[in-house]
């Protein structure tokens, strides 16, 4: 297994725009979880999923944002009408179920999102 | 509202110095998780503390749970630059039933050779 893959790792995209960023988890883990980090802050929660099912979604993620996990192992976060403030940081982890919540995450490397 | 304050923020030493770095909260923790995150990259997990008091070592790294599960330490003895890069404390969420961890906003340590 190579870990967590997220894909791209880079996207610069004009306001207004639509994107979408894909995260492929440790096979063997059934929680997956979108962060989102700005320059000199520590990453905040977006949302998590318990194989497909969407379990929880911060305030932070507002209509625009939209998470999906078909099937359980891919997972997909597009957002919407992108704003400049959107950009950042945008981080998946996995861990298996019976570690969720007290024994640490396995990280991507994340997709920098530039909005112009 | 669960928090985790890191102090300093920012961290700049030479190499072979020795250096602590705090992550406190008013709230008690479970457990805290420390992590380190070098630019560009996702954060990589350095070690988990469950019970207050608990002290762990990695090699160089010695981190501490606060007996009373509100802060934690970490401590390197004789810094080298590959310590460089961004050390978080992380915690689970006090609702156990939400499967998110809170972040610090994290040390930035620089060593210089």
């Amino acid at each position: 297994d190579t870990g967590v893959s997220q894909n791209p790792r880079h996207k610069i995209t004009k306001r207004g725009q639509n994107v979408t960023f894909r995260c492929d988890p440790i096979s063997e883990h059934n929680r997956l979880y979108w962060y989102r980090q700005t320059l000199g802050q520590g990453p905040e929660f977006l949302t998590y999923f318990q194989n497909e099912a969407q379990l929880e979604k911060s305030r932070l993620l507002s209509d625009r944002f939209s998470a999906e996990r078909p099937k359980g192992s891919f997972s997909t976060l597009e957002i919407q009408r992108t704003e400049q403030g959107d950009s950042a940081m945008y981080l998946c982890a996995s861990s298996p179920s019976r570690f969720a919540g007290g024994y640490g995450y396995t990280f991507g490397s994340g997709t920098r999102l530039t909005v112009v | 509202t669960q928090l985790l304050e890191q102090s300093p923020q920012f961290l700049s030493i030479q190499e072979g110095e020795n250096l602590t770095v705090y992550c406190n909260s008013s709230s008690v923790f479970s457990s805290l998780q420390w992590y380190r995150q070098e630019p560009g990259e996702g954060p990589v997990l350095l070690v988990t503390v469950v019970t207050g008091g608990e002290v762990k070592k990695l090699k160089r790294l010695t981190f501490q749970f606060g007996d009373a599960r509100k802060d934690s330490s970490l401590h390197i003895t004789a810094a080298q630059p590959g310590d460089t890069g961004l050390y978080l404390c992380a915690g689970p969420h006090e609702k156990r039933s939400q499967g998110n961890l809170i972040f610090g906003k994290g040390t930035k340590l620089s060593v210089k050779p």
